[in-house]
């Protein structure tokens, strides 16, 4: 079983509508969780962190259970410039960055 | 601005040839890795560095090497060991041992002749 698992999409939106991305980890000793932003070719870009709480970030809000272990990513009237592939990203501690292999979304006019 | 440079952003190796990928930072970050990024799969680490002349292995680092002479500069050579070097390298670098936030470069594609 992979340590990050994501569904790998794509996601086909028109503009104003709202997706939501999940992703599910299996190692429980995780201690951050992020999602990251990556356009084709590009570098990937932290999006945001995401803490048990949840959080938000204008359009897009970030939700952690522990106890089922996933993270989601929900983005609200989505924009043409949302298209992108969206990286779910843990760190255990130390060196230990995991990444997934990410979801795609297009976002339609 | 303060960044990360990788150079080039294209690069073709032929068969049994080294080639090396160059990456600079002015960030004055002391930890920088080398990660590689296949169609369809996460980021895997290839190399991290610490600290200057300091460098553990990531979890894919057969055929690869590096070197960390100055703070600043983290060089991956892709050597002829190396059978499936066809991939997109990102170098990033964080703050210090182990922080989370990563900072990349903008990433060279490496495609074999």
């Amino acid at each position: 079983r992979k340590e990050v698992e994501q569904d790998p999409g794509p996601f086909n939106v028109p503009e104003g509508a709202t997706v939501a991305f999940n992703c599910t980890y299996s190692n429980s000793a995780s201690q951050s969780f992020f999602w990251y932003r990556q356009d084709c070719r590009k570098e990937p870009k932290l999006l945001m962190s995401v803490y048990s709480s949840g959080n938000e970030d204008g359009r897009f809000t970030a939700q952690l259970n522990r106890a089922s272990q996933y993270i989601s990513l929900l983005i609200r009237d989505s924009k043409l410039s949302d298209s992108a592939t969206y990286l779910c990203v843990l760190h255990t501690g130390g060196f230990k960055t995991i990444f997934g292999a990410g979801t795609r979304l297009f976002v339609k006019a | 601005d303060g960044g990360i440079t990788q150079s080039p952003k294209y690069l073709f190796r032929k068969e049994g040839q080294n080639v090396t990928l160059s990456c600079e930072q002015n960030l004055n970050h002391d930890a920088m890795y080398w990660y590689r990024q296949d169609p369809g799969q996460g980021l895997r680490l290839i190399y991290y560095s610490q600290i200057v002349n300091d460098f553990q292995k990531g979890d894919i680092a057969e055929g690869y090497s590096v070197s960390r002479e100055k703070k600043e500069s983290f060089p991956l050579t892709v050597t002829s060991a190396q059978k499936n070097p066809t991939a997109f390298y990102l170098c990033a670098s964080s703050q210090d041992r182990g922080y989370e936030k990563l900072f990349f470069g903008s990433g060279t594609q490496l495609s074999v002749l």
